[in-house]
C-alpha cells in the first residue's frame, strides 16, 4: 500500500513568516501533486512535480520533489492570511487498473493570522 | 481551463429521501470522474470512480446500493444518495480528469440530513 505521510498536521503562525511542509513516502511516485483547499470550496491544483530533485516555483510557494522522488515539500515565504487553507499532497495510485486515481497525505491545516 | 462545476452546493433533506448531486466538468471532456467524501478537517476520502459508459468502481466500505453513481457522458457524472440518514451529512466533492493524474475538483457540496 502506498502511503503519503504530511506533516504537520496543524500549523498555525503569524503572518510574515516563512513555513515547510513535508509529504514523505517509502514508495517512488511518478509524480506528485500539491492542492490546497478553502473552507467550503474543492481542492485547487497547484503544481505537479515529476522529476527528481525538481524544483518549481510559484510567486512565494516553493516546492521540491525529491532526488528519489519518495518525497516532496512545499515551503511558503512569507505567509499572508490569504495562504490559510488545508495543504494536500497526492501521488498516483499504483494498484490496480483504476488509472488517474490518486492517494493522498491526510493533509495540513495552515491558518496565518494577521 | 479545467472547470468543474457541482450542484447543488448545499442541500438540507429529511432522514429517508434521497438526493442527486450532479458534477460537470464545462471546458472539457473528463474520461474519468472521481467522488469524494470529506469530513471536517481531513483529508479526502476516495468513494467511488466513474467512467463514462460503465458502472463505477466502489471502494472497499462504500455501499454502492447507497450511494448509487451515473455517468452518463464524458461531460457529466451524478451522485445520488438514497434514503439518506443523518450519518452521511457531509462534504462531497467529485474531480475529474482527462487522461493525467491531475485531477480537477468541484466546489462541493454540503449535505445535511436531518
Amino acid at each position: 500500500t502506498q502511503l503519503l505521510e504530511q506533516s504537520p498536521q496543524f500549523l498555525s503562525i503569524q503572518e510574515g513568516e516563512n513555513l515547510t511542509v513535508y509529504c514523505n513516502s517509502s514508495s517512488v511516485f511518478s509524480s506528485l501533486q500539491w492542492y490546497r483547499q478553502e473552507p467550503g470550496e474543492g481542492p485547487v491544483l497547484l503544481v505537479t512535480v515529476v522529476t527528481g530533485g525538481e524544483v518549481k516555483k510559484l510567486k512565494r510557494l516553493t516546492f521540491q520533489f525529491g532526488d528519489a522522488r519518495k518525497d516532496s515539500s512545499l515551503h511558503i515565504t512569507a505567509a499572508q492570511p490569504g495562504d490559510t487553507g488545508l495543504y494536500l499532497c497526492a501521488g498516483p495510485w499504483a494498484g490496480g487498473t483504476s488509472y488517474g486515481k490518486l492517494t493522498f497525505g491526510q493533509g495540513t491545516i495552515l491558518t496565518v493570522h494577521p | 481551463g479545467a472547470v468543474v462545476s457541482q450542484h447543488p452546493s448545499r442541500v438540507i433533506c429529511k432522514s429517508g429521501t434521497s438526493v442527486k448531486i450532479e458534477c460537470r466538468s464545462l471546458d472539457f471532456q473528463a474520461t474519468t470522474m472521481f467522488w469524494y467524501r470529506q469530513f471536517p478537517k481531513q483529508s479526502l476520502m476516495l468513494m467511488a470512480t466513474s467512467n463514462e459508459g460503465s458502472k463505477a468502481t466502489y471502494e472497499q466500505g462504500v455501499e454502492k446500493d447507497k450511494f448509487l453513481i451515473n455517468h452518463a457522458s464524458l461531460t457529466l457524472s451524478t451522485l445520488t444518495v438514497t434514503s439518506a440518514h443523518p450519518e452521511d451529512s457531509s462534504f462531497y466533492i467529485c474531480s475529474a480528469t482527462f487522461g493525467g493524474y491531475e485531477q480537477y475538483f468541484g466546489p462541493g457540496t454540503r449535505l445535511t440530513v436531518t
